[in-house]
């Protein structure tokens, strides 16, 4: 067990629908990250958060955000679902701290399926 | 742009058979080379960070090394719980992972 946390475990859905998924990071760890698995496209890294700011973005589509509240427990809105959304979404977290452990702790996922 | 390439893609090997897996990367300024396990359907589990040529480090049945250019993990008498995607990430200037696709390792009994 990561310590990190997401829910909901699985969600199926229809195309044009938007969902949010949850993630609750490791106790301390300020720095929360998103990423898209696919069977096509491994492992994607789409945005990242520390302390509640924006701190870095990869490949993410304008119709997904994110946001990182104050209790540091971040959530990734997706909308105008397609069916090329369909994939695990993993939420990862780090110390975050300058000079320190930079390994990412990964959560259980989330498999969404839009039908 | 960082890259990372894992191979060979697929592994199968027999219970006991050691063998190792590639992990070749071009990054700009290094500042961590990852490895995860991951199982079906789960969350990748992290196993090991190296951070510079020539360090080591172990766990259990695994071995992993670095090299400029390339890192390797090593897997001594593996055991059919081995079996596992394994992957492998770097964190470079950018300080976001990116990660290869993942070497499948099947281990028979």
């Amino acid at each position: 067990d990561s310590g990190v946390t997401q829910t909901p475990k699985h969600l199926i859905t229809a195309t044009g629908q938007r969902v949010t998924l949850r993630c609750s990071p490791r106790s301390g760890d300020l720095s929360v990250y998103w990423y898209q698995q696919s069977l096509d496209q491994g492992l994607q890294f789409l945005i990242q958060y520390y302390n509640g700011e924006e701190r870095a973005k990869g490949n993410i589509l304008e119709r997904f955000s994110a946001q990182q509240f104050p209790d540091l427990h971040s959530e990734l809105n997706l909308s105008s679902l397609e069916l090329g959304d369909s994939a695990l979404y993993f939420c990862a977290s780090s110390s975050g701290l300058a000079g320190g452990p930079e390994t990412q702790y990964f959560g259980p996922g989330t498999r969404l399926l839009v039908l | 742009e960082d890259q990372v390439t894992q191979s060979p893609e697929a592994l199968r090997l027999q219970e006991g058979e050691s063998s190792s897996l590639n992990c070749s990367y071009t990054v700009s300024g290094l500042r961590g080379l990852f490895w995860y396990r991951q199982d079906p359907g789960k969350g990748p589990e992290f196993l090991f960070t190296l951070y510079s040529a020539g360090e080591e480090k172990e766990k259990e049945r695994l071995k992993a090394t670095l090299t400029k250019k390339e890192s390797f993990l090593h897997i001594t008498a593996p055991k059919p719980e081995d079996s596992a995607t394994y992957l492998c990430a770097v964190r470079g200037s950018a300080r976001q992972l990116t990660f290869g696709s993942g070497t499948q390792l099947t281990v028979l009994p």
